[in-house]
């Protein structure tokens, strides 16, 4: 079946550091991908997305390359903020019946003045 | 606002006390979903509709059932709870069941099973 491995948190930097979260995932057939973020007590808010190989998404800074010939789909952003502390999660939708997100465990990013 | 909205957003109940916690969206989304949220587990979906009257398991059913009788809505039921089901819990809805369809997310469920 689908799965989604993200590297563990948690993840400590200061203000205006480079982030990178690795994302790789196992499918069958060409799954969507997608990033979503969890602010400290609310629900998923999608990130960015890409629906096809080397489609790039981006959005607020950050951005991630669906790469087909690596199974990743690693989130960047050259320079965080405080306001960039929160969970983040991988995730990749196929076409098999239900159409289900799967997800990865998530990672926590706390960014530091 | 487009919204999907979950109540109650905090419950803490009994073993074995039935309980429903509902889900409810004003985008007229076809396709709905719970999932719940456990710590390095990321979240893993319970059930799914894909439209009224349409429902079917995903990954970790066990112990819950769901109902579709509108568009809208979409309540998880909890017939007789269990400690193990002590989670966070998350209604979603997209327009369709695509894969390129983005799911939008309700503000979570935290259930405390005693």
């Amino acid at each position: 079946g689908n799965s989604v491995t993200q590297m563990e948190g948690p993840v400590t930097l200061s203000e205006e550091a480079f982030l990178t979260i690795n994302c790789t995932y196992t499918a069958t057939g060409y799954p969507s991908l997608f990033w979503y973020v969890q602010y400290p007590g609310e629900g998923l808010q999608l990130l960015l997305k890409a629906t096809k190989a080397d489609d790039k998404g981006s959005n607020k800074g950050f951005e991630a390359t669906y790469r087909k010939e690596t199974t990743s789909f690693h989130l960047e952003k050259g320079s965080v903020q405080v306001s960039d502390s929160a969970v983040y999660f991988c995730a990749l939708r196929g076409k098999a019946a239900g159409n289900k997100l799967t997800f990865g465990g998530g990672t926590r990013v706390l960014v530091k003045p | 606002e487009a919204q999907v909205t979950q109540n109650p957003r905090y419950l803490i109940t009994v073993t074995g006390k039935k309980l429903t916690v509902t889900c409810s969206q004003n985008m007229n989304h076809e396709y709905m979903s719970w999932y719940r949220q456990d710590p390095g587990l990321g979240l893993r979906q319970i059930y799914y509709s894909m439209n009224v009257e349409v429902t079917d398991k995903g990954d970790v059913p066990e112990g819950y059932k769901v109902s579709r009788k509108e568009k809208r809505n979409f309540p998880l039921i909890l017939e007789s709870p269990s400690p193990n089901q002590t989670s966070l819990y998350f209604c979603a809805s997209s327009l369709r069941g695509l894969a390129s369809d983005e799911q939008f997310f309700g503000p979570g469920t935290r259930l405390t099973v005693l």
